[in-house]
């Protein structure tokens, strides 16, 4: 059955780091596109980064420069460091798998969601 | 970048057709995705590639795609269908994945 659980999440005041684990079973980590989507509270969803099972990687550009997406083969987990957090990171953070052809990609499967919040 | 619209909320009586709109330049020329959420809970796949269902989703689901709008229509609709709804794109030209600003779907 596959599984992802993050983790990591918390208060943090501006300007401050976190680092969210994706721990997943199941399936194998780094031989799927892996991403990072994240909801602020009320609003929408909004994806942040991807790492594909070749290893490039993409953000977006809300995040760009300040977050870090990575994993960890050895242990099938997904990492996001979040660096030089503002309020507008305040978020519900969702990793989920991606299927994804020469043509597209969607979320097959979704973890829980881990509560970051940016605030003094 | 790549811009999806979909209107804030559409309402509907049990028993009647929804069908939710995705507005995109060209859109008909990419695969759209569609997701539902209800409130408190996590995204799932509702719709893939237009119109394929994952298993365990009703066939009151469909979906279609042609020019500047894609379309998610919920036949029968019940009052367990009540939820957000957002599609999805992938942006080929930036690699990155693009969700609409999502509908609330209200049974009335």
């Amino acid at each position: 059955e596959v599984q992802l659980v993050e983790s990591g999440g918390g208060l943090v005041q501006p300007g401050g780091s976190l680092r969210l684990s994706c721990g997943a079973s199941g399936f194998t980590v780094s031989s799927n596109h892996m991403s990072w989507v994240r909801q602020a509270p009320g609003k929408g969803l909004e994806w942040v980064s991807v790492i594909h099972s070749g290893g490039s990687i993409y953000y977006a550009d809300s995040v760009k420069g300040r977050f870090t997406i990575s994993r960890d083969n050895s242990k099938n987990t997904l990492y996001l460091q979040m660096n030089s957090l503002r309020g507008e990171d305040t978020a519900v953070y969702y990793c989920a798998r991606e299927a994804f052809d020469y043509s597209s990609s969607f979320f097959d499967f979704w973890g829980q969601g881990t509560l970051v919040t940016v605030s003094s | 970048s790549y811009v999806l619209t979909q209107p804030p909320s559409v309402s509907v009586a049990p028993g009647k057709t929804a069908r939710i709109t995705c507005g995109g330049n060209n859109i008909g020329s990419k695969s759209v995705h569609w997701y539902q959420q209800k409130p408190g809970q996590v995204p799932v796949l509702v719709i893939y590639y237009e119109s394929d269902r994952p298993s365990g989703i009703p066939e009151r689901f469909s979906g279609s795609n042609s020019g500047n709008t894609a379309t998610l229509t919920i036949s029968r609709v019940e009052a367990g269908d009540e939820a957000d709804y957002y599609c999805q794109v992938w942006d080929s030209s930036s690699d990155h994945v693009v969700f609409g600003g999502g509908t609330t779907l209200t049974v009335l």
